[in-house]
């Protein structure tokens, strides 16, 4: 079966622009979850999608957005690209909302010129 | 506010043991994990501890005191492959999942 995967794997952007960020979690998972991983930091939680809802939302702006598709995939969309914005985006799938059987993806990475 | 303490940078020898503190303060406590991130890739799940104590597995032991808000994760046998960042991470009472910054580990020969 295949893992989380996660497109693309690397992107540059210029400030002011928009990116859009897609995952498709493990077959069977109905949880989507995302992350931003700074350099040198560990991950901070930006989003949790469970059955196509929003469950749960880290401490980020409202330039980043996503949602859930009706097949369990996952779009993160950040608007107004800032340069602080460059980090590892890495998205994690579950089976429900439990956080013990998250698997992670390979990570999107996001340069922001 | 919530905070997770980890060492930076640790350093050990190939067949060795090395043990990576983990202290948290977070509003409410519902589970701490540890996960091990290689340069590059995305974090893979070592452990996860709730009750107090020592879960072992394999070459890898967590332990977790509630009281003290302290974790260890302890490696034996250190191999080369060992060389990674190792994430301590906790959930808290809205079952956020809070991230310490990580400790790199450097194994030698």
């Amino acid at each position: 079966d295949a893992g989380v995967t996660q497109s693309p794997t690397h992107l540059i952007k210029t400030r002011g622009q928009h990116v859009t960020l897609r995952c498709s979690p493990i077959s069977g998972h109905k949880s989507v979850s995302w992350y931003q991983q700074v350099l040198g930091q560990g991950p901070q939680f930006i989003f949790q999608y469970y059955e196509k809802e929003e469950r749960g939302r880290g401490n980020f702006p409202d330039r980043f957005s996503a949602r859930q598709f009706p097949n369990y995939s996952s779009e993160l969309n950040v608007n107004a690209l800032l340069l602080g914005d460059s980090a590892l985006y890495l998205c994690a799938s579950s089976s429900g909302l439990e956080w013990e059987t998250q698997y992670f993806g390979p990570g999107t990475r996001l340069l922001v010129l | 506010g919530q905070n997770i303490d980890q060492p930076t940078e640790m350093t050990a020898t190939e067949g060795a043991i090395v043990q990576i503190n983990c202290t948290y303060q977070t509003s409410g406590f519902n589970g701490l994990f540890w996960y091990q991130q290689h340069a590059g890739e995305a974090p893979t799940f070592l452990s996860y501890n709730v009750l107090d104590g020592l879960e072992e597995k394999g070459r890898f032991s967590s332990f977790l005191s509630r009281s003290k808000g302290y974790s260890y994760l302890l490696l034996k046998e250190l191999q080369m492959k060992d060389s990674a960042s190792y994430l301590c991470a906790v959930i808290d009472s809205n079952y956020q999942l809070i991230w310490g910054a990580g400790t790199k580990l450097i194994i030698k020969p």
